[in-house]
């Protein structure tokens, strides 16, 4: 089934380490963006991309990095994780063609960071 | 600038009751306006668009531009609309489809 996955579910971490969460999607979309959820302020964009060779940074980027491997896959990285970037982070993908501004979400990546 | 508010962080009504989950929002283009809906485990999804002008699952929103609104409307809530609710407002540029989203409702129905 078509659909968009991502790695880890869930990852708990200490201040200052590496960490790399990774969304893979079989729809053959070529959008993607990573967004994350925080209680009370809803879901806010980080990066989001149109093709392999476009990255473009959304709402709250400082303190995140991303990579478009493929059209397939958009990876998120946090170079230097800090505790205020513990939140639920989703992948999700649109269609350029259809234009219907829907977006297909991943289950999500839980990250804590102590 | 691009903005969407729901005012309420938590909406609590009994089974059969109406509902209203509002939305406003701040756009100087002609606004493209969703509804996505988070059930309890399972991944946030779209309930309903403004342009197809749908209902789902009872679920109705209008869009009122005089107002800057785009609340939701269900006549007769049940339980399994128990969820945390989002407005969201394509954003565009270039023809894209970004998506700003508001803060979140969580609907909780009572039996």
């Amino acid at each position: 089934d078509a659909d968009v996955t991502q790695t880890p579910r869930n990852r708990i971490t200490k201040t200052g380490k590496r960490i790399m969460l990774e969304c893979s999607q079989t729809k053959g979309h070529d959008r993607m963006y990573w967004y994350r959820q925080d209680p009370g302020l809803g879901l806010r964009l980080i990066y989001y991309s149109f093709d392999v060779k476009d990255i473009n940074k959304g709402e709250i980027s400082d303190g995140y990095s991303v990579s478009r491997q493929a059209q397939a896959k958009f990876s998120l990285s946090l170079e230097s994780a800090i505790p205020n970037q513990t939140a639920l982070y989703f992948c999700a993908t649109s269609d350029f063609l259809s234009n219907t501004g829907e977006l297909f979400f991943g289950e999500g990546s839980r990250l804590t960071v102590l | 600038a691009q903005r969407v508010t729901q005012p309420e962080k938590l909406l609590s009504v009994f089974k059969g009751a109406p509902v209203e989950l509002k939305c406003n929002y701040s756009y100087s283009g002609s606004p493209e306006l969703f509804w996505y809906v988070q059930y309890s485990r399972q991944r946030l999804q779209l309930l309903l668009r403004h342009i197809s002008r749908e209902s789902i699952k009872g679920f109705t929103a209008d869009l009122n531009k005089g107002e800057t609104s785009f609340h939701l409307k269900k006549p007769f809530a049940q339980e399994e609309d128990s969820a945390m609710y989002y407005c969201a407002l394509a954003s565009y540029g270039g023809a894209t489809n970004k998506l700003i989203f508001g803060t979140g409702t969580l609907l909780a129905v009572q039996p």
